[in-house]
C-alpha cells in the first residue's frame, strides 16, 4: 500500500514570504499527486495536481515539484497572504487504482 | 448543484443510535468516494463507488457502517449502534469518472458527527 508524509505538522510564515511544503510517499507505483487545502470547517479543496511524467508544474501562486527518485514532493506557494492559512493535504495514488492515500497534513499559519 | 452537498453539516447523537449521512454528488460525476477524519488527522478511505456499485468496501472500520447509492446519483452512509469512536468528520468527495488519468476527486464541507 502507499504511506503518506508530510515532514511537519506546522509551518508559520510571514506574510509576503513564500512557503515550501514538504510531503514524502512510500510506493514507488504511485504516478499521481495531488494537494489539497482545507481551511476551518470545509471540506479540502484542489490546489494542484501533477503525474509522474513530469517534476515540476506550476499554478497561480503555487508550484509543486515531484522528486520520484527519493519519493519526495513539495508545494511552494509565492508571496503567502493570510488567506492562504489552512491545513495542507498531499495525497497519492497509483494510476491503476482509485484510491487516495493522504498525509496528515500541515497547518500553515500566515504571520501579519 | 455547483458541488458536492452534505448533509447535516453537524450531527449529535446519543451512544447506541443509527445515524444516516447524505452525500448529492457534482451533477454528472459518476465516481463517488467516502472518507473519514478524525481530529487533527488526515483523510482515512471509506467506501467508493462506481455508479451504483460499492467495488471496494475494504475501507469500512466495521459491520456497523454501510452504504448505498441510488440512481447513480445521492450516496448515504449508515452507522448503527454509534459509539464514541465513530466522532469524526465524515467527508463525500465525487469524481468525473474512474479511469480518467487524473480523476481530480471534489469534496463537500463534511458531516461532523459528535457520539455523545
Amino acid at each position: 500500500g502507499e504511506s503518506v508524509g508530510l515532514h511537519l505538522p506546522t509551518l508559520s510564515v510571514q506574510e509576503g514570504d513564500n512557503s515550501i511544503i514538504n510531503c514524502a510517499y512510500s510506493n514507488s507505483a504511485s504516478d499521481y499527486f495531488i494537494w489539497y487545502k482545507q481551511e476551518s470547517g470545509k471540506g479540502p479543496q484542489f490546489i494542484i495536481d501533477i503525474r509522474s511524467n513530469m517534476d515540476k508544474r506550476q499554478g497561480q501562486r503555487v508550484t509543486v515539484l515531484l522528486n520520484k527518485t527519493v519519493k519526495h514532493l513539495s508545494l511552494q506557494i509565492a508571496a503567502t497572504q493570510p488567506g492562504d492559512s489552512a491545513v495542507y493535504f498531499c495525497a497519492a495514488r497509483p494510476s491503476n487504482d482509485y484510491k487516495l492515500s493522504f498525509g496528515a497534513g500541515t497547518t500553515v499559519t500566515v504571520r501579519a | 448543484g455547483a458541488g458536492v452537498s452534505q448533509s447535516p453539516s453537524n450531527k449529535v447523537t446519543e451512544k447506541g443510535k443509527d445515524v444516516e449521512l447524505r452525500c448529492d454528488p457534482i451533477s454528472g460525476h459518476t465516481a463517488l468516494y467516502w472518507y473519514r477524519q478524525s481530529l487533527g488527522q488526515g483523510l482515512e478511505f471509506l467506501i467508493y463507488f462506481q455508479g451504483n456499485s460499492a467495488p471496494d468496501k475494504s475501507g469500512l472500520p466495521s459491520d456497523r457502517f454501510s452504504a448505498e447509492r441510488t440512481g447513480g446519483s445521492v450516496s448515504t452512509l449508515t452507522i448503527q449502534r454509534t459509539q464514541q469512536e465513530d466522532s469524526a468528520v465524515y467527508l463525500c468527495a465525487s469524481s468525473l469518472r474512474q479511469g480518467a488519468a487524473k480523476n481530480i476527486q471534489y469534496f463537500g464541507a463534511g458531516t461532523r458527527l459528535s457520539v455523545l
